[in-house]
């Protein structure tokens, strides 16, 4: 099974509201990323979180990791119609140089 | 913009063509990648090069052949391929291969008929 997996799979909000998406990971990693794709298009990358933290904040942003759970969170915050695109959640992984491993991804609907 | 792009953006092609897909970085990174994204599936990655040398090969089939000439440029040699090759193929860069933030692409959607 995968390395990572987001959760929900899919999420509709009314567009001022929060969004919030998490995403679980089965083995050790050095960084976790997340990344943004509108349809059809390349993933842009959002934020970086380190193995040694906790908590980042970018703009709207903000992520946690949870290592001993194996799981983070993305938090959009006062959430907008642009923002409606696929998140997807990477895994730097600890016993690799270059492999990023990323999940299936949660579409994301604000509804204006 | 991410600085990196890719050309074609569309390709229909038939099961005995051969085509090749470009990607070019401007941003002076070192590491390039090949990722294929087929629906409802994840991303999954198919070459990296580090200074112009291959260093994974995911178990990819032979009709698809990498091509580095060089660190700015990075091409997918594609030949015979099947109906379940058409996905979103997406080229990605990265100041080096240290699991930092990759660049994408905007893709190329592929249909094999």
């Amino acid at each position: 099974s995968q390395q990572g997996e987001e959760d929900p799979q899919a999420l509709s909000i009314q567009e001022g509201e929060n969004a919030t998406m998490n995403c679980s990971y089965k083995t050790s990693i050095n960084n976790l990323q997340w990344y943004r794709q509108n349809s059809g298009r390349g993933l842009v990358h959002l934020i970086l979180i380190r193995s040694n933290e906790r908590e980042k904040h970018s703009g709207r942003l903000r992520v946690t990791l949870d290592t001993s759970k194996k799981s983070s969170s993305l938090l959009i915050t006062a959430s907008r119609a642009a923002d409606t695109a696929s998140y997807f959640c990477a895994t730097g992984m600890m016993d690799s140089s270059y492999k990023l491993i990323f999940g299936s991804g949660t579409r994301l609907l604000v509804r204006p | 913009e991410t600085g990196v792009t890719q050309t074609p953006r569309h390709l229909v092609m038939g099961m005995t063509n051969k085509k090749s897909l470009k990607c070019e970085q401007h941003l002076g990174h070192n590491a390039m990648y090949w990722y294929k994204q087929s629906a409802k599936k994840p991303l999954e990655l198919m070459f990296v090069y580090s200074l112009e040398e291959r260093v994974e090969n995911n178990s990819v089939p032979s009709r698809f052949s990498p091509e580095c000439p060089n660190s700015s440029h990075l091409f997918l040699h594609l030949h015979t391929l099947q109906p379940e090759d058409s996905a979103l193929y997406l080229c990605a860069s990265s100041q080096d291969t240290s699991r930092e933030t990759q660049y994408f692409g905007p893709g190329t959607r592929l249909l094999v008929l």
